[in-house]
């Protein structure tokens, strides 16, 4: 068990530019979860995985944001056309269904 | 629409005393609640979880109490340490042991003084 691993841990880019993030989850959780936290704020959710169908996406997630698991066991989080507002910490985390989400140390993204 | 919230945005206790945080939610599909832990730089770290169906559970020094009624939660660490000093978040979900999307508080900071 070498737990949630993220890549890259930072990320700075240009308002406009597009961004991509990667979520190692631990070996053979079946689950998989985005969420993205701002300061003073707790994690909120974004989209999750069982195995590589999504199952849910947030309301609040813009159609710039897309996340795939194509073989149910890394993820990717892409942004297009990036904005200040998007500037935030990226969390993922990943379970067996019924057990409690284990996370990574997330990939904080800051908007130039 | 803050669904969960931790009015206290930080708590400072002695070494060796109760910490006691505090969580309340409005969306009464919530039936699993859950507290992690955070330390700078680092993901949230599961602490302690409870079913509606309890109103008490308890593991070694963290024991957590659901009020359904009051649609209040609370986080007892007894006695306290100053490896506990780190942000606290609630967090409650819809559907049982499911675990599926995760809602948060926005955190209590919790400072042990030796």
């Amino acid at each position: 068990d070498t737990g949630v691993s993220q890549d890259p841990r930072h990320k700075i880019t240009k308002r406009g530019q597009n961004v991509t993030f990667r979520c190692d989850p631990i070996s053979e959780h079946n689950r998989l979860y985005w969420y993205r936290q701002t300061l003073g704020q707790g994690p909120e959710f974004l989209t999750y995985f069982q195995n590589e169908a999504q199952l849910e996406k947030s309301r609040l997630l813009s159609d710039r944001f897309s996340a795939e698991r194509p073989k149910g066991s890394f993820s990717t989080l892409e942004i297009q056309r990036t904005e200040q507002g998007d500037s935030a910490m990226y969390l993922c985390a990943s379970n067996f269904v019924g057990q409690p989400q284990h996370f990574g140390d997330g990939t904080r993204l800051s908007i130039l | 629409d803050q669904q969960v919230k931790q009015n206290s945005p930080s708590l400072s206790v002695q070494e060796g005393r109760i910490s006691i945080l505090n969580c309340d939610y409005t969306n009464s599909m919530f039936d699993y609640f859950l507290w992690y832990k955070k330390y700078p730089a680092e993901g949230p770290t599961f602490l302690i979880s409870i079913s509606s169906i309890k109103d008490k559970n308890e593991d070694g020094r963290f024991t957590v109490f659901l009020n359904k009624s009051a649609k209040h939660l609370s986080l007892h660490i007894v006695p306290s340490q100053p490896g506990d000093s780190a942000v606290y978040f609630c967090a409650a979900s819809a559907g049982g042991t499911s675990y599926g999307k995760l809602t948060f508080g926005q955190g209590t900071i919790l400072t042990v003084h030796p």
